[in-house]
């Protein structure tokens, strides 16, 4: 099924630790994103690309990165993790900025 | 920080009665799109307004848009217990490449 594919759904770290949260789309996307959810905060910007080998900076990117080597990847990593990435994480894809975005199912994340 | 904001934060109805939310944004638009989030899900794209425009519809849903207000609304008519979601209005900027920036969602509960 054509759509968005996120994992893991649901993982926990401790603090300090790294991670990469998975995120592939089969729809030939080039917009790709990184959003943040947490409860009364609605959806913050992580980072976002627009196409291969193109990132940058949201409104939230410290202790995030990000890379895109194909059109269909765009995995983030947490480089340390800290309580206060405890957060559910979507990634989201769309053709250009005049459509609508595609959303993954979500990352649910618990930092210890 | 948030470019739309929705209210009503929470708004509970009965089945077949219609439901209203409203956004204020901020900044000049290219367009302005309405997303549902069903608990514990990822967010589905409902509808796209493009700045241009001042009124689309798509099945129950019926969305209008005031540049001049820097607002829009969301009517859901004839509404079902299916219904029941957070929604998010999105803007995207019409200042270069722009992503997506959601407001708070409001909470809509619709009983039986």
């Amino acid at each position: 099924n054509a759509g968005v594919t996120q994992t893991p759904k649901f993982q926990v770290l401790k603090t300090g630790q790294s991670m990469t949260l998975q995120c592939a789309q089969d729809m030939n996307h080039e917009y790709m994103s990184w959003y943040r959810q947490d409860p009364g905060m609605g959806l913050r910007l992580i980072h976002y690309s627009v196409g291969a080998g193109i990132t940058d900076q949201g409104e939230v990117p410290n202790g995030y990165n990000v890379s895109r080597s194909t059109t269909e990847d765009f995995p983030l990593r947490l480089l340390s993790a800290a309580p206060s990435q405890t957060s559910v994480y979507f990634c989201a894809s769309s053709y250009d900025q005049g459509n609508g975005y595609t959303f993954g199912s979500g990352t649910r994340l618990t930092v210890v | 920080s948030q470019q739309g904001e929705e209210d009503p934060q929470a708004l509970s109805i009965q089945e077949g009665e219609n439901a209203t939310m409203n956004c204020s944004y901020k900044t000049s638009i290219n367009n302005l799109q309405w997303y549902r989030q069903n608990s514990g899900r990822g967010l589905v794209h409902l509808i796209l307004i493009r700045s241009n425009e001042r009124e689309k519809h798509s099945g129950r849903l019926r969305v209008t848009l005031d540049t001049s207000k820097k607002s829009s609304s969301l009517l859901i008519t004839a509404s079902r217990a299916a219904d029941t979601a957070s929604y998010f209005c999105a803007t995207a900027s019409n200042s270069g490449y722009s992503t997506l920036t959601f407001g708070k969602g409001t909470m809509l509960l619709v009983s039986p």
